[in-house]
């Protein structure tokens, strides 16, 4: 299996535009977590999902970020309007189950917002 | 006060030496995982505990559930051990329906030739 997959690697945007990031979990994984980490704040958990519906979103920060899963394959996390305080790196994992199973970390989207 | 607290932040070691970086957490958990961060930035799962002990190659963690404590060891460690590593715990009933991971703040270390 290729592992968890994000896209893009990098992303570079302007305060005030709209930024979307993409997830691929493992083929089989029922749960899927986006994580945002900062070098102040460490790993912080945003959102998780499983069976492609919404468990607990009280780690978003703000009503600018919302995630979707429209299918078992895909997640996106969209920033709307973004600001420079949103600028770190943004990580998706995949898991089995719920309840505290090994998570399979995607390579991460380093997100600059100037 | 954080709910899961590493030791020691920071820690460089020379080659060849036997490195112990430690976890201890305020909640009661189900599971304890450690987590490895490259500088490259990807995350790799080495273990998740629930009591004991596991060791995988040179590394070998350990978990103390009634003092709240886990360490991780590495033996013979080398340059290729630099990392950060990360614990996390899981407060929900293990294979229940939470899956909020509560992370420490990660241990930088770097071994040197």
């Amino acid at each position: 299996d290729a592992g968890v997959i994000q896209s893009p690697r990098h992303e570079v945007t302007e305060m005030g535009q709209e930024v979307t990031l993409r997830c691929k979990p493992i083929s089989g994984h029922n749960s899927l977590f986006w994580y945002r980490q900062t070098m102040m704040r460490g790993l912080e958990l945003l959102i998780y999902f499983n069976n492609n519906v919404p468990i607990d979103d009280s780690g978003m920060p703000e009503d600018r970020f919302s995630a979707k899963m429209p299918n078992a394959s895909f997640s996106t996390l969209k920033i709307q309007p973004s600001e420079p305080r949103d600028s770190a790196v943004y990580f998706c994992a995949s898991s089995l189950f719920l309840g505290g199973y090994e998570q399979y970390f995607g390579p991460g989207t380093r997100l600059t917002v100037t | 006060k954080n709910e899961v607290e590493q030791s020691p932040q920071n820690l460089t070691a020379q080659e060849g030496e036997f490195i112990t970086i430690n976890c201890s957490y305020s909640v009661g958990i189900s599971a304890l995982h450690w987590l490895q961060q490259h500088p490259g930035g990807g995350i790799v799962s080495l273990f998740m505990l629930s009591s004991g002990k596991k060791k995988h190659g040179r590394l070998i963690a350990t978990i103390n559930i009634q003092e709240k404590h886990s360490s991780l060891h590495i033996t013979a460690s080398h340059p290729r051990d630099s990392a950060v590593y990360i614990c996390a715990v899981y407060q929900g009933d293990y294979g229940g329906s939470q899956g909020n991971l509560i992370f420490g703040k990660g241990t930088k270390l770097s071994v040197k030739p």
